[in-house]
């Protein structure tokens, strides 16, 4: 059975980076039939969509957050990563990591729980 | 960006009752749409996608329906695990978008 687990600091000082990693288990990230991507979910805007990897390293993020988004694979160790710089108290959210598949890309099958991400000085 | 519209914002039903979900894209989406449910604490889950697939393991209780800007998401006889929040999401146009949920609650 697939997992996806987050794990990262759960509170940001203002201004500082968001770090969050992403651990599949019971599936390769390097599979070539999957994306995995990150979406973070606040009261004030709901769920967001936030960025995808493919296991080959190529990106595709939200134009709303992209100058400041930056995810990346590690396929040694089977997981995924999230940094989002500049934070503000906006940042302030649960975020889940993904999966989606090639074929029906951006339609979300698996997440991991989530974990709250404050940002707060 | 495409901007998605449920409604109504609530639902209030007994179990055994049928519900009917909406949700509205502000341009044609074609039928590139998902239906997700989520309960307290716990990540969405998929149910539908492309407006008519359920996706592995969903019960034949749930059902998608609606192309263009026009989709529902029909429950045909609310079981009590169903009383949970229900999101849309579009994957036609850049960046995919979600809507903002309709909670279906217990009478």
């Amino acid at each position: 059975q697939l997992q996806l687990q987050e794990s990262g600091p759960g509170l940001v000082k203002p201004s500082e980076t968001l770090s969050l990693t992403c651990t599949v288990s019971g599936g390769s990230i390097s599979s070539s039939s999957y994306y995995w991507g990150w979406i973070r979910q606040s009261p004030g805007k709901g769920l967001e969509w936030i960025g995808t990897i493919y296991s080959s390293g190529s990106t595709y993020y939200n134009p709303s957050l992209k100058s400041r988004v930056t995810v990346s694979v590690d396929t040694s160790k089977n997981q995924f990563s999230l940094k989002l710089s500049s934070v503000t108290a906006a940042d302030t959210a649960v975020y889940y990591c993904a999966r989606t598949t090639v074929v029906t890309r951006y339609y979300f099958d698996y997440w991991g729980q989530g974990t709250l991400v404050s940002v707060s000085s | 960006e495409i901007v998605l519209t449920q409604s109504p914002a609530t639902l209030s039903l007994s179990p055994g009752e049928r519900a009917t979900l909406s949700c509205r894209a502000s341009q044609s989406i074609s039928s590139y749409l998902a239906w997700y449910q989520q309960k307290p604490g716990q990540a969405p889950r998929l149910l539908i996608y492309d407006a008519s697939n359920r996706a592995t393991g969903i019960p034949a209780r749930f059902s998608g329906s609606g192309s263009g800007t026009d989709f529902t998401l029909t429950i045909s006889s609310l079981e009590p695990e169903d009383f949970a929040v229900y999101y849309c999401q579009q994957r036609s146009n850049w960046p995919p978008t979600f809507g903002p949920g309709t909670k279906v609650d217990i009478k």
